[in-house]
This record gives C-alpha cells, structure tokens and sequence, in this order.
C-alpha cells in the first residue's frame, strides 16, 4: 500500500513568488491535512480538505491557499513568499473517522 | 482552545532501558483522541500509538505503552527495552470528536536520545 506521496521534496524560492506544493494521499483516504513546521512555532495547522471541501482553516493569511481533487490528491499554495515561510510543509492523510494520520515525508520550502 | 505541553526539551536513555516521555493537554471536551508520533532525521512524522478518551484501558503497541489519566489530562509515552532507532523527536497530539475541529494540536516535542 502506498503511503503519503509530497512533491517536491525541497524547493528554493525567492521573497515575492509563489509556489504550489502537491500531496497525494494513501489511496481511499478522503481527508487531507497540512502542517507547517518551524524551528520557532513547531507543528501548526494550516487546513483540511475533506471530499474536496476545506473542513477546517488555522491561523494564517490568506496568502495560504489550498484545494482538492476529486481523486483526493490535495495542493496547497502559497503567493507572495515571504522569508518567515520558510518551513517544512507536512501534508497527512485519514479516512477521515478518526483513526491515525499518515503523514508523507514533507516538502523543505527556503525562501530566500 | 486546545494546548498540548511536553516539558522535557530533551531526554536521553540508555540502550534497553525504559524511558517515560510526559505530556499534558487543556481541554473541556470529553470525547478526543490523542496520539504518540514519532519524527527521525528522515523527516517523516510515523504515528507510534493511539489513545480513545473514552476507553479506559491504556493502549499498547509492542514496546510502547501509555499511561492515560483522563481526570489528570496526562498521556505519557512508555518506551521499554529502548532501541538505537528509537532516537528522535517524539510529539504528543490531541484530536478533537467536535466537528469542523478535527485537527492534530501538537506539542512542542520531547527530542529522544539513545545512548549505547
């Protein structure tokens, strides 16, 4: 069975571009989740997308944006990049009933 | 809103010894989850064990166990005969049952050295 699936796995970007980052979840599974990472903030949510309708939001700018598909592959993006977004960004995977979530290896974002 | 709090920074133990990671959360709710994961150098969070609130019976995994006091809104991590791939961050997460807020609250994460 194949697990949680993010590309890429690093990215360098430089202060006002955007950015996409994709996630494709363990297959039957209907929710999707994000996470940024930081040295500073730890582990904080950024949404959750259920049947390709975002369930729950955390507390970031609208500048953080995401979508899913009808396959459940789920993207997140991020417009107008700014150094603090440096972060590993964690997408998970559930069926959505409250077990465990499988999380993928993550995508390094470096602003610069 | 839901905090989790891990007080140990960081913790060492020798090789086949047990070792007990504390974590604490504030809640009102009485139905959630909480979780045990585990995050090595290779990045990826690996979910180490599960907790129902409303199962009263500590949940095992082979050598990881957990002490879960409702009342007390404890749930410490129990890892015995310790093992050198046992190194790492391990976080404890809390999983509301309300709907709409079915998000991981982590804590800040308890850094796991294993000493040979």
């Amino acid at each position: 069975k194949a697990g949680v699936t993010q590309t890429p796995r690093y990215l360098i970007k430089t202060r006002g571009q955007q950015v996409t980052l994709s996630c494709s979840p363990i297959s039957g599974h209907r929710s999707v989740s994000w996470y940024q990472q930081t040295p500073g903030q730890g582990l904080q949510f950024l949404f959750e997308y259920f049947s390709e309708t975002q369930r729950n939001k955390g507390n970031f700018p609208g500048r953080f944006s995401g979508r899913q598909f009808s396959n459940s592959r789920s993207e997140m993006n991020v417009s107008t990049l700014e150094l603090g977004d440096s972060a590993l960004y964690l997408c998970a995977s559930s069926s959505g009933q409250g077990d465990g979530y499988t999380f993928g290896s993550g995508t390094r974002l470096t602003v610069v | 809103a839901q905090t989790v709090t891990q007080s140990q920074p960081e913790m060492s133990v020798q090789e086949a010894e047990t070792v007990t990671l504390s974590c604490t959360y504030d809640t009102s709710e009485s139905d959630y989850y909480l979780f045990w994961y585990k995050q090595p150098p290779s990045r990826q969070m690996i979910l180490v064990i599960r907790q129902e609130a409303y199962k009263q019976q500590n949940a095992t995994e082979n050598r990881f166990s957990v002490n879960f006091q409702k009342a007390a809104k404890s749930f410490s991590l129990k890892i015995s005969d310790s093992q050198l791939g046992d190194a790492a961050m391990y976080f404890c997460a809390y999983r509301s049952q309300r709907a709409g807020s079915y998000q991981l609250t982590f804590g800040k994460g308890t850094k796991l050295s294993v000493i040979p």
